[in-house]
Parts: C-alpha cells; structure tokens; sequence
C-alpha cells in the first residue's frame, strides 16, 4: 500500500526562520509525491507536485529516495504560511488514497 | 473548467437524527469521487470513494454510508448520527489522470450534539 508519514503535528517558528515539514514515503514504485495546503476558512488544495519541480510561493520539495523523504522546505517563513499542510502519494484510480496525517504550521511574528 | 460544490457548509445535528451531506461536481464526466473526514488532531481520514455510478467502496467500518445516485452526484448519509460523527466532511474529485492532484470542496462542519 501507498503510504505516507508526517512525523510532527504541529511546528512552530518565527517570521523570518527556514521551515522544514517532514514527509517520509514506504511504498515502491515511482514516488510522485504531492504537497497540499488548507489556509484558514479556505478549501484544501495542491500546493505542489514532485514531478513539476516547481516552487509555489517559496516552498520546495525535493524526493530523496535514499531517505524516503519529501520534506517541505521554505528558507523564510513567513506569517501568512500558517496553515495546516498534508503530505500526499499520488493518485490512481481505485486506489485509497492515504494522507499523511498533517502538520499544523504555526508562523510567529 | 471542473468544479467542486459541498453544502451544507455547516449543520448541527442531535444524536440520533439522519444526516445527508451532497457533493457535485461540475465541468467533468465519470470522476472518481472521494468523502474525507478531517478530525481536530487526526489528519485526514479516507471515508469512501466511488470510480463509477452505484460504485463505492470503503475499508473503515463506521456509522455512515455513501451512494453514487449520479455520475457527478456523491451522496454522504447517515440514519442515526452519534457523537463520534462529528468532524469535518471533505468531498473531493479526482479526473484519472496520472499525478492529477485531487480538488476539494469547501467542506461541510458537522457538530453532533
């Protein structure tokens, strides 16, 4: 089974501080990892995908298959990245799709 | 473009009573079709989902049920709601293409008293 692992439930940091939010994978085959955010009074949405490399608005994820890991990495927090964030595997029809149990960012000012 | 659309957004139910939560989806045909329960301190739990009309499938026993009436139309129900029930009800769509993301709706908070 696809699954995924988020380790803290809540991480707390200052504006400014790098911030890191741990994903670790144990599945096999390709591990198109998916990181999805939920602001306050806002729907859950994607925030970015390992296979379009991309960053949105400051954050990264990088896939260390020695590690197993997708960590969410952003060098300066800031307030406005509060919010609860959810590692994900990724989708295939049928499957059941098994969140990470999230982590609650907190940015302090 | 797909859209998403949960109502109600929140209802306060007493023990016992029924429940009915709908999601449809709009822009798209034959999604497939996923209820999430987000639990204060507990991440997101997988409830059902559904590849198809009359589909649906689910691996955690519990007081609720899910019926597929439409190929768009996902229906969450429940005769008799306890407390545990209460939480917060997630409806999402996914189109069946490799490394789509889900889309979410707004959510429905369900507080059973």
């Amino acid at each position: 089974a696809q699954r995924v692992t988020q380790p803290e439930k809540l991480l707390s940091v200052f504006k400014g501080a790098p911030v890191e939010l741990k994903c670790n994978y144990s599945y096999s085959g390709s591990p198109e990892l998916f990181w999805y955010v939920q602001y306050s009074r806002q729907r859950l949405q994607l925030l970015l995908r390992h296979i379009s490399r991309e960053s949105i608005k400051g954050f990264t994820a990088d896939l260390n298959k020695g590690e197993t890991s997708f960590h969410l990495k952003k060098p300066f927090a800031q307030e406005e990245d509060s919010a609860m964030y959810y590692c994900a595997p990724p989708n295939n029809a049928g499957n059941m799709l098994t969140f990470g149990g999230g982590t609650r960012l907190m940015v302090k000012p | 473009s797909q859209t998403i659309h949960q109502w109600p957004a929140t209802l306060v139910q007493p023990v016992g009573s029924p429940l009915s939560l709908e999601c449809t989806v709009e822009g798209t045909s034959n999604p497939n079709l996923y209820w999430y329960r987000q639990a204060a301190g507990r991440g997101l739990q997988l409830l059902f989902y559904s590849v198809g009309i009359g589909q649906i499938s689910s691996e955690v026993p519990q007081n609720l049920s899910a019926s597929r009436p439409q190929d768009r139309q996902f229906i969450l129900s429940s005769k008799k709601l306890l407390l545990s029930d209460s939480g917060f009800y997630l409806c999402a769509f996914f189109l069946g293409e490799f490394n789509s993301p889900l889309h979410f709706g707004n959510g429905t908070r369900l507080t059973v008293t």
